[in-house]
């Protein structure tokens, strides 16, 4: 199947501070990519969508202006964590859909996870 | 509202048992059904998924599941179970088709847990 990189797998900051996340699809073009959040023991949350060339569609209750994402080429998405605090610590997901496959509801690629601890 | 439960948090088996791990969905309409695992380090690897048809799906790594639509199931099922099986598996649902997004609705994910 087509691969999903993360970039880092795990980071550690300091409250206040910015982290940026870059999510890659590595042999395929991504016209859509999704930024979930999972906590310990509990399921995925998708936090929004995001289609290349345009702005991200958030899920209700996830604040836009903290999560800023970017899509700006069919291979890479970018979730920063603005003014990082602790309980942004966190589990973050991406996933790409492959438009190649057909069916639009199949077709979503894992990245292996990014930790993120902020102290 | 839609949702995804899987009753069991934790399984503990022994290699070479029968598995089944549990999936129940609340969705008005047909769904469309997933399990992935998720191992340590790597991404949610998509196990089988059901569209529509035959109700016993095949997936990869000798995985089966059910779609029972009287009891709104989706149970996964693996004859012999191996040692690198051990893993997290998430059951799922999406939300529309076709044009839509295609948003995927999780579980809280089981942990399998495999003896020698």
């Amino acid at each position: 199947g087509a691969v999903v990189s993360q970039h880092p797998s795990w980071v550690i900051c300091k409250s206040g501070t910015s982290v940026k996340i870059e999510c890659r699809s590595l042999d395929f073009q991504a016209t859509t990519m999704f930024w979930y959040r999972q906590f310990p023991k509990q399921s995925l949350m998708l936090m929004a969508t995001s289609n290349e060339g345009s702005k991200a569609t958030y899920e209700q209750g996830v604040e836009k202006d903290k999560f800023l994402i970017n899509h700006a080429s069919l291979t890479l998405s970018t979730l920063t964590v603005t003014s990082a605090h602790p309980e942004d610590s966190s589990f973050y997901i991406c996933s790409a859909r492959d438009p190649r496959t057909g069916l639009s509801t199949d077709t979503q690629y894992f990245g292996p996870g990014t930790r993120l601890t902020v102290l | 509202a839609q949702s995804v439960t899987q009753p069991d948090i934790h399984i503990t088996v022994s290699e070479g048992a029968s598995l089944e791990l549990r999936c129940n969905y609340s969705y008005g309409a047909t769904p469309y059904l997933f399990w992935y695992v998720q191992s340590p380090g790597q991404g949610l690897q998509l196990l089988l998924k059901y569209f529509s048809g035959d109700t016993l799906v095949q997936g990869i790594k000798g995985f089966e599941a059910e779609f029972k639509r009287s009891q709104s199931s989706f149970n996964l099922r693996k004859p012999s179970v191996h040692w690198s099986d051990a893993a997290e598996y998430f059951c799922a649902v999406v939300l529309g088709y076709g044009g839509s997004q295609g948003n995927l609705i999780f579980g809280k994910g089981t942990k399998l847990s495999v003896k020698p």
